[in-house]
């Protein structure tokens, strides 16, 4: 497993400026992702952090919203930018370790509320 | 189009029964499936999984079956205990296609009362 801390644990932001939220671990990991939960919905895969190259987005999700970077194996930030109520939500920063089980280890989250 | 579903919101259990939570998904490319729980202000925490070569997987009070020809699988917890109260999502992926990439249900509340 990986321990993962996320920094700022949770934020109140005004429309229209951007947050961004820094995703750390302790160890070498292979994959790196970010999503987000929405009030009462599930896990949304926002995008896969990519070392050394541009994130992959998922669908309904775009650069100049999200930008990502990932610097090295055990950091990675995402930010929410020009952001309006509708971007309130937990913002879960993940990874998978190495090995065959592709299971993945969430950090604590990031709670933010947009006004 | 949501590719993995828990039809039930919300479930009560009285301690030392046991639980089930019921999770459905519609891609039959699906090869991995995880359970991960989830309390308050806190990330998800894997709890177990299961690779659709079995059928059952098992660890300590907790154990997943999978039901390929239904597209179904469930996670029984036996006994259940008042700290077994959190959010569980089912999860499940591609590995062979989509490296790491997870479809989430929207998640069971397990209430586990005295």
């Amino acid at each position: 497993s990986a321990v993962i801390s996320q920094k700022p644990s949770r934020d109140i932001c005004q429309r229209g400026t951007s947050l961004t939220i820094q995703c750390q671990v302790d160890s070498q990991v292979t994959m790196m992702f970010w999503y987000r939960q929405q009030p009462g919905q599930s896990l949304t895969l926002i995008a896969t952090a990519n070392q050394g190259s541009e994130a992959t987005y998922e669908s309904g999700f775009v650069i100049d919203k999200f930008p990502i970077s990932r610097p090295n194996l055990t950091f990675s930030t995402l930010t929410v930018s020009n952001m309006s109520p509708e971007d309130s939500s937990i913002y879960l920063c993940s990874v998978t370790t190495v090995g065959d089980n592709y299971e993945q280890y969430f950090g604590p989250g990031t709670r933010l509320t947009v006004t | 189009d949501q590719q993995v579903k828990q039809n039930s919101p919300s479930l009560s259990v009285q301690e030392g029964r046991i639980s089930i939570l019921n999770c459905d998904y519609t891609n039959s490319m699906f090869d991995y499936f995880l359970w991960y729980k989830k309390y308050p202000a806190e990330g998800p925490t894997f709890l177990i999984s299961i690779s659709s070569i079995k059928d059952k997987n098992e660890d300590g009070r907790f154990t997943v079956f999978l039901n390929k020809s239904a597209k179904h699988l469930s996670l029984h917890i036996v006994p259940s205990q008042p700290g077994d109260s959190a959010v569980y999502f089912c999860a499940a992926s591609d590995r062979g296609s989509t490296l790491g990439r997870l479809y989430f249900g929207r998640g069971t509340q397990l209430t586990v009362w005295p």
